[in-house]
């Protein structure tokens, strides 16, 4: 399985847009890129997911790096309620998932 | 979307106890995980649970300490066995239907003494 690597903090104020960029170099073709987030006291949500290109849904976008060795994911407009540990992984579809550290992103009012 | 319930949300236990963590979906899924979090660090992936199959283990994990049943399609159980201090955690399943994406329940925090 490919190992991720993301920043391990972020800071932003409501209503900024944050970009948590996630590389995975070895990323093998059979695998698709999934983004969750964790909130305290909760267990994990489900954002987005890609394989390749550009992907939008109504909480966020992820934009994919043509070799996908790098992946971008945008949240527009945080708010304190986007708060929350940033999870990028990178699997074959219908696995487990194999969580790394993750990115904490904190907002500020 | 699914809805995962687990049942309790905490529990305290003594050592060398066994206890049984349940969780169930709102609809049938295809596969059922476990996964295990200690306190600030990420979840780490226990087992996979199939229907009418035996539950496949990661590294790290056995059937022995973690026997895990399936026996429907919205039902999983966990038991942790000879309960350690060092099992004091968070339990999450979680689900994925035919989609991509998994579902995950509210976790029980467990304490052993």
């Amino acid at each position: 399985l490919a190992k991720t690597t993301q920043p391990p903090s972020m800071e932003a104020y409501e209503g900024q847009e944050v970009n948590v960029s996630c590389s995975h170099t070895n990323i093998a073709t059979s695998e698709y890129i999934y983004w969750y987030r964790q909130v305290p006291h909760q267990g994990p949500q489900f954002i987005i997911q890609g394989y390749k290109d550009y992907v939008v849904n109504e909480v966020a976008s992820l934009f994919i790096s043509a070799d996908r060795k790098l992946s971008t994911l945008s949240l527009p407009w945080v708010s304190l309620r986007d708060a929350a540990v940033y999870y990028c992984i990178v699997t074959p579809q219908a696995q487990g998932l194999t969580f790394g550290l993750g990115t904490r992103v904190s907002v500020f009012p | 979307s699914v809805l995962l319930y687990q049942k309790p949300n905490r529990d305290i236990c003594q050592s060398g106890t066994s206890l049984k963590i349940q969780c169930v979906a709102d609809s049938q899924v295809v596969s059922m995980f476990w996964y295990q979090q200690f306190q600030e660090q990420s979840l780490m992936l226990m087992a996979t649970a199939n229907e009418g199959s035996e539950a496949t283990y990661e590294s790290g994990f056995t059937k022995d300490k973690f026997p895990i049943s399936r026996p429907n399609l919205t039902f999983s159980t966990l038991t942790v066995n000879n309960a350690r201090p060092g099992d004091s955690s968070i339990y999450f399943c979680s689900s994925r239907t035919g989609g991509y994406e998994q579902y995950f329940g509210p976790g029980t925090r467990l304490t052993v003494l």
